[in-house]
């Protein structure tokens, strides 16, 4: 089976343009979460859907939306791009809502640079 | 608040030594505790979980971590280092009377590095 699988690989955008990041999750799952890891860090937690409902947002600006759709794959929208929005932006999948019932699969993720 | 801390930036161990790779963490309730290996231009794969239960977990590629509740730690340890378990290793928590059941809280990473 397929695992996670992230488009595109790399990005390059300047300030103040729009990105859009894609994601489709492992067949069969229907959580999609995604996350931001600056270099050097850990990472920090988007947004959470699972069944095409937003579940949980963490501490980003408006700027940054989502959205589940009906096969369970995510779009993740970034809008009036900032310079330390250059980060990989990674995408994971799970059976359940919970994080305590199945782990995490990340895919690969995307590299947003922004200059 | 929950927190997760890993204390050192990096590891330095030889080929054929026990490993460990130091996780403590801070939570109101009850703590889910999570391994994940990333190797360089990569996503995250998850090595092991604890949930509750037996306070040795084993999981995958021969690592195991032991849970410390008194001493709020899930050090990650192998008994002997393969060079290619060279990689990043994050340690996560999510805690059990977290409104958030999605949310993992991440440490900053330890570098792992075996030297041959």
């Amino acid at each position: 089976d397929a695992g996670v699988t992230q488009s595109p690989t790399h990005l390059i955008k300047t300030r103040g343009q729009q990105v859009t990041l894609r994601c489709s999750p492992i067949s069969g799952h229907k959580s999609v979460s995604w996350y931001q890891q600056v270099l050097g860090q850990g990472p920090q937690f988007i947004f959470q859907y699972y069944e095409k409902e937003e579940r949980g947002r963490g501490n980003f600006p408006d700027r940054f939306s989502a959205r589940q759709f009906p096969n369970y794959s995510s779009e993740l929208n970034v809008n009036a791009l900032l310079l330390g929005d250059s980060a990989l932006y990674l995408c994971a999948s799970s059976l359940e809502s919970g994080a305590y019932n199945s782990p995490l699969h990340f895919g690969n993720g995307t590299r947003l640079t922004v200059t | 608040a929950q927190s997760v801390a890993q204390p050192e930036d990096q590891v330095n161990v030889a080929e054929g030594n026990p490993l460990t790779v130091k996780c403590t963490y801070s939570v109101s309730g009850n703590p889910y505790l999570f391994w994940y290996v990333q190797y360089p231009n990569r996503g995250l794969q998850f090595l092991l979980k604890y949930i509750t239960g037996d306070n040795l977990v084993k999981g995958s590629y021969g690592f195991e971590a032991e849970f410390n509740k008194s001493q709020t730690s899930f050090h990650l340890k192998k008994p002997s280092a393969l060079v290619s378990d060279s990689a990043l290793y994050f340690c996560a928590v999510r805690d059990s009377l977290s409104d958030s059941n999605y949310q993992l809280i991440w440490g900053a990473g330890t570098k792992l590095i075996i030297k041959p």
